[in-house]
């Protein structure tokens, strides 16, 4: 079956530090590819979507870039906030086949930002 | 502020108690989703639902049942709960369920009820 491999929380940086979140999928075909932030009391927000290999997603200076070699999709912002402090998922479904609707998710990574 | 409305946010109940939660979508959507994120988890797909019929019931126990009475409004009866039910459960909504080999539609999600069953 299709699952979704994220690393391990919870993340803290400082503000203005690099963030990489790792992402790895297994899928049989060619899913689309999502990350999703949660921030705390609310429920999940799309933040970038990528829908084929080699397909940069980017949103509020976060970016990731769907690799199918390394069947790879890493988070990534160059200089992060406090206010970027949340969990972040990373997410599969399928572009075909009858099950396009079901977004595959990954355990989620917690991400805190101090000032 | 998603679209997409959960009450009520928190539910505390017992064992033996029935419950509803309610889902409401201001979207304009055509499909309907409830999900499970316990603690340490992936979140869960439980049920979809498609211009108010379900499509998907993924190996849910029947002490969960959905019902969806139009394309705007979900719920989630409960009833007889285990302390192992314990989660966020989450609602989202899309656009349609995508026919054939289409892309996705985006799923928005609502902020959750937190249920803990004691």
């Amino acid at each position: 079956g299709n699952s979704v491999t994220q690393m391990e929380g919870p993340v803290t940086l400082s503000e203005e530090a690099f963030l990489t979140i790792n992402c790895t999928y297994t899928a049989t075909g060619y899913p689309s590819l999502f990350w999703y932030v949660q921030y705390p009391g609310e429920g999940l927000q799309l933040l970038l979507k990528a829908t084929k290999a080699d397909d940069k997603g980017s949103n509020k200076g976060f970016e990731a870039t769907y690799r199918k070699e390394t069947t790879s999709f890493h988070l990534e912002k160059g200089s992060v906030q406090v206010s970027d402090s949340a969990v972040y998922f990373c997410a599969l479904t399928m572009n075909s086949g009858g099950s396009n609707y079901k977004l595959t998710f990954g355990k989620g990574t917690l991400l805190t930002v101090n000032p | 502020e998603t679209g997409v409305t959960q009450t009520p946010r928190h539910l505390v109940m017992g064992m033996t108690n029935k419950k509803s939660l309610k889902c409401e979508q201001h979207l304009g959507h055509n499909a309907m989703y409830w999900y499970k994120q316990s603690a340490k988890k992936p979140l869960e797909l439980m049920f979809v639902y498609s211009l108010e019929e379900r499509v998907e019931n993924n190996s849910v126990p029947s002490r969960f049942s959905p019902e969806c009475p139009n394309s705007s409004h979900l719920f989630l009866h409960l009833h007889t709960l285990q302390p192992e039910d314990s989660a966020l459960y989450l609602c989202a909504s899309s656009q349609a369920i995508p026919s054939g080999g289409a892309a996705p539609d985006t799923q928005y999600f609502g902020p959750g009820t937190r249920l803990t069953v004691l």
